[in-house]
């Protein structure tokens, strides 16, 4: 079946600067690919997520890359600031209908202002 | 989008009771999921909620141990039976409303059984 790695699994960087979260997955059926920002006592909160047709997608300040030959995608955050602060989980699905999620083992992420 | 709420958001049990955990959807969706998640850890599928049918469930969960109900498109229930103290988790449900992938989680019920 599907594993996902996920690194770094802790980030810190000072408010201002980008950060790189890197995902790879085993299965090269695998075609979507959700981010989730997850704080501290709540539900992961679906941030941007990319299909295997496209390469890259932003959405603001956050990026997502994917590069199906090499199996792996990353989320890129530009200007961090304190409140992007949170576990971070990536996660691939093979699925035909996009359904069963394998989630990776989580980047925390801290933002010093 | 969806939004997905959950009951109890928290319980303290103890060993050899059972807990059903309420998942409420603010509009009708596709699938209804439950998952596991192991404080600090990651999120593990536990099962597929179909409306109208038996769950499916993932290799290492057994519908004896976790029964799920899904009478409607907006409504699912998760049990934990006969719950041990390595059940103690986070549980959490989420849905989708269509059919492009996005899962939306709810807040999570944190379990601790003691």
């Amino acid at each position: 079946g599907e594993n996902v790695e996920q690194h770094p699994s802790t980030l810190s960087v000072q408010e201002g600067d980008s950060a790189v979260i890197k995902c790879t997955y085993s299965d090269s059926a695998s075609n979507y690919f959700p981010w989730y920002k997850q704080e501290l006592g709540k539900g992961p909160q679906l941030i941007i997520d990319i299909r295997s047709n496209v390469g890259e997608k932003k959405d603001q300040r956050i990026a997502v890359t994917l590069n199906k030959t090499a199996k792996h995608f990353s989320l890129h955050i530009t200007e961090t600031q304190p409140e992007d602060s949170a576990v971070y989980f990536c996660a691939a699905s093979a699925d035909t209908g996009f359904q069963k999620l394998v989630f990776g083992t989580g980047t925390r992420l801290l933002v010093s202002p | 989008s969806a939004v997905i709420s959950q009951k109890p958001s928290r319980d303290i049990c103890q060993r050899g009771t059972s807990l059903t955990i309420q998942c409420q959807v603010d509009s009708q969706v596709t699938m209804m999921f439950w998952y596991r998640q192991q404080p600090g850890q990651s999120l593990t599928l536990i099962a597929t909620a179909n409306q109208g049918s038996e769950a499916t469930y993932e290799s290492g969960f057994v519908i004896d141990k976790f029964p799920i109900s899904r009478p409607n498109l907006t409504f699912s229930t998760l049990t934990v039976s006969n719950m041990s103290p390595e059940d103690s988790s986070i549980y959490l449900c989420s849905g989708m409303p269509g059919q492009g992938g996005e899962q939306y989680f709810g807040p999570g019920t944190r379990l601790t059984v003691t």
